[in-house]
């Protein structure tokens, strides 16, 4: 109930390729949904982030679909650049709980 | 504004001794989260504070961990007879408002490595 699945483990990209990052959550009282990027021997930090009451949220090359009725959310980086190589992470929260993915390691090639 | 900030950067030591992990959270926020983040492990949830007090104490793998908040401000995770498998990465986040990990953007610092030889 209060596991968040994320996938792929790693990831591997061309530049200018479309970097995609899977997530699924089985709690239905989940209603934040944020992805984190995390950059080596840094903390990490707030990309973007979506409530169930949309089905989509872009803010520049990144973009969040969400599809409420299968529980799953993923996450577009269009135009991926060596610059976006990072572990990302996707997490689930409701008033009382955050719960985060084993996040997933993207390296884009040069 | 200084964002959040933890101490040591890097922790090395011996099997069975104790150490204390320092956070400094963003002045004005009043939640506060440890984490542990090991290898190909992800986000572990340790502890929440709201305020001083820590509502939910639930992911604190065993009575060897434990943590503390004075002031509403600074916070201290100790852990006691260091393992081997406590090994990892220990982040600090907070966030500004009273309410739990909902809609509050965390803002997490940089880690403390810790080593247990």
């Amino acid at each position: 109930q209060q596991q968040v699945k994320q996938s792929p483990q790693s990831l591997i990209v061309q530049k200018g390729g479309i970097s995609i990052i899977n997530c699924a959550y089985e709690n239905t009282a989940f209603d934040y949904f944020p992805w984190y990027q995390q950059f080596p021997g840094k903390g990490p930090a707030l990309l973007i982030a979506i409530r169930p009451d949309v089905s989509e949220k872009k803010e520049g090359r990144f973009t969040i679909s969400f599809n409420k009725s299968a529980k799953q959310f993923s996450l577009h980086i269009m135009d991926s650049q060596p610059g976006d190589s990072a572990t990302y992470f996707c997490a689930a929260s409701d008033d009382d709980k955050i719960i985060f993915g084993k996040g997933t390691r993207l390296h884009i090639l040069p | 504004g200084a964002g959040v900030s933890q101490s040591p950067s890097n922790k090395v030591t011996e099997k069975g001794k104790d150490v204390e992990l320092r956070c400094d959270p963003i002045s004005g926020h009043t939640a506060l989260y440890w984490y542990r983040q090991s290898l190909g492990q992800g986000l572990e949830f340790l502890i929440y504070f709201q305020g001083n007090s820590a509502p939910d104490k639930s992911g604190l793998p065993s009575d060897r961990f434990s943590a503390e908040r004075t002031g509403g401000s600074v916070s201290t995770l100790t852990i006691q007879r260091t393992q081997q498998e406590d090994s990892a990465v220990y982040l600090c986040a907070s966030s500004l408002t009273s309410g739990g990990g909902a809609t509050d953007t965390q803002y997490f610092g940089p880690g403390t490595r810790l080593t247990v030889l």
